[in-house]
């Protein structure tokens, strides 16, 4: 399977606990994007990297939360503290450095906070 | 600011035609990106317009207006498996999506 992985895929914990999701972007994709969904919403950026480095992060990406990408290889978001407001399905997407704009979407990390 | 508006949910009936109709005003804007959403599913990639005017690939066709900050995605020949959220995407400059809130379509028999 060459697309874009991600684990776990579901993760319920109980509020205060900090949690950590892995996203493997598709091979030689130099980007890839975090994405927050909740449910009847379209997903909503949080941050992206170009390689190792993190260009942007949005408003959404609270103190709380922290992106990885150490090698430029597969990523890590991490959340501490959690809150029942951070339940969602958190999306990882990876995208070809050149000849296509197109992102394709990981199958996503169900995080359900108690 | 970002805003992108589409339709909460239609429904329509198995071999009929649909438009999904999807407006945008968004900063830096470069291109227009369709993608669908099974339930609890990834999105996947259906199209993406840079230019003004009408894509077809195969039952689905997109269109873009750029002066009018308009795009539509037009499904052919509907069948039962096309029921689905239908995500429009303004693709911004740096390379991040702005997602509308998805319309949900219902395919009846």
């Amino acid at each position: 399977d060459t697309g874009v992985s991600q684990n776990p895929r579901h993760k319920i914990t109980k509020r205060g606990q900090n949690v950590t999701f892995r996203c493997d972007p598709i091979s030689e994709h130099n980007r890839l994007y975090w994405y927050r969904q909740t449910l009847g919403q379209g997903p909503e950026f949080l941050t992206y990297f170009q390689n190792e480095a993190q260009l942007e992060k949005s408003r959404l990406l609270s103190d709380r939360f922290s992106a990885e990408r150490p090698k430029g290889s597969f990523s890590t978001l991490e959340i501490q503290r959690t809150e029942q407001g951070d339940s969602a399905m958190y999306l990882c997407a990876s995208r070809p450095k050149v000849s296509t704009d197109t992102q394709y979407f990981g199958p996503g990390t169900r995080l359900t906070v108690l | 600011g970002q805003n992108i508006d589409q339709p909460t949910e239609m429904t329509a009936t198995e071999g009929a035609i649909v438009q999904i109709n999807c407006t945008y005003q968004t900063s830096g804007f470069n291109g227009l990106f369709w993608y669908q959403q099974h339930a609890g599913e990834a999105p996947t990639f259906l199209s993406y317009n840079v230019l003004d005017g009408l894509e077809e690939k195969g039952r689905f066709s997109s269109f873009l207006s750029r002066s009018k900050g308009y795009s539509y995605l037009l499904l052919k020949e509907l069948q039962m498996k096309d029921s689905a959220s239908y995500l429009c995407a303004a693709h911004n400059q740096g390379g991040k999506l702005i997602f509308g809130q998805g319309t949900e379509l219902s395919v009846k028999p």
